[in-house]
């Protein structure tokens, strides 16, 4: 069936560092990819979301693009703050009736000043 | 406006108990969800209801019983509680799945 792989966690970088977390995925069809943040306490939050290939999902200085050859999302932000500290997990969704979002095992980032 | 809401946002209970999680959307989602989130964050769908019906059933125990009375309503209800239980659960709702899921803040059920 369909899945996510991120990588293992926890990262840990300190302030103004460059952020990557590796996300990749196996699916039949044409799924739609997401990243969602949690942080400490709270519900998840949508991130960013690609639909297509190629497309380019971006939002609060974070960025991921959808790779259909590498069947990759990976998640990247330039510079991280403190506050970027949280849960983040890769997700996809077949799309088809009948199926719900397949989240990876999440990957805890840690920002020091 | 709080889109999704969970409610309680705490439970602890005592094995054996019963107990009922209750979800509410304001969005006009057509489709609900229920998640669990284990103590590792790894999260697993439980439930889908689209417009009040079943769509989604994964293998979950017989004690767990999902009830939508109408398609902003979505409620969990547990029965004979178990240590295993104890977990995060998420509700969560989707107008069309490609746009993503708007989840609520979560019910941590702690089972004594």
């Amino acid at each position: 069936g369909d899945s996510v792989t991120q990588m293992e966690g926890p990262v840990t970088l300190s302030e103004e560092a460059f952020l990557t977390i590796n996300c990749t995925y196996t699916a039949t069809g044409y799924p739609s990819l997401f990243w969602y943040v949690q942080y400490p306490g709270e519900g998840l939050q949508l991130l960013l979301k690609a639909t297509k290939a190629d497309d380019k999902g971006s939002n609060k200085g974070f960025e991921a693009t959808y790779r259909k050859e590498t069947t990759s999302f990976h998640l990247e932000k330039g510079s991280v703050q403190v506050s970027d500290s949280a849960v983040y997990f890769c997700a996809l969704t077949p799309g088809m009736a009948g199926t719900a979002l397949i989240f990876g095992k999440g990957t805890t980032l840690s920002v020091s000043s | 406006d709080t889109a999704v809401s969970q409610t309680p946002k705490y439970l602890v209970t005592q094995m054996g108990n019963d107990k009922s999680i209750k979800c509410e959307q304001n969005l006009g989602h057509d489709t609900m969800y229920w998640y669990k989130q284990d103590s590792k964050k790894f999260l697993k769908i439980m439930f889908s209801y689209n417009n009040k019906e079943l769509i989604i059933n994964e293998t979950v125990p017989n004690r767990f019983s999902p009830k939508s009375p109408d398609k902003a309503h979505l409620n969990l209800h547990i029965n004979s509680l178990e240590l295993g239980d104890s977990a995060v659960y998420f509700c969560a709702s989707s107008s069309q799945p490609v746009y993503g899921y708007t989840f609520g803040s979560g019910t941590r059920l702690t089972v004594v």
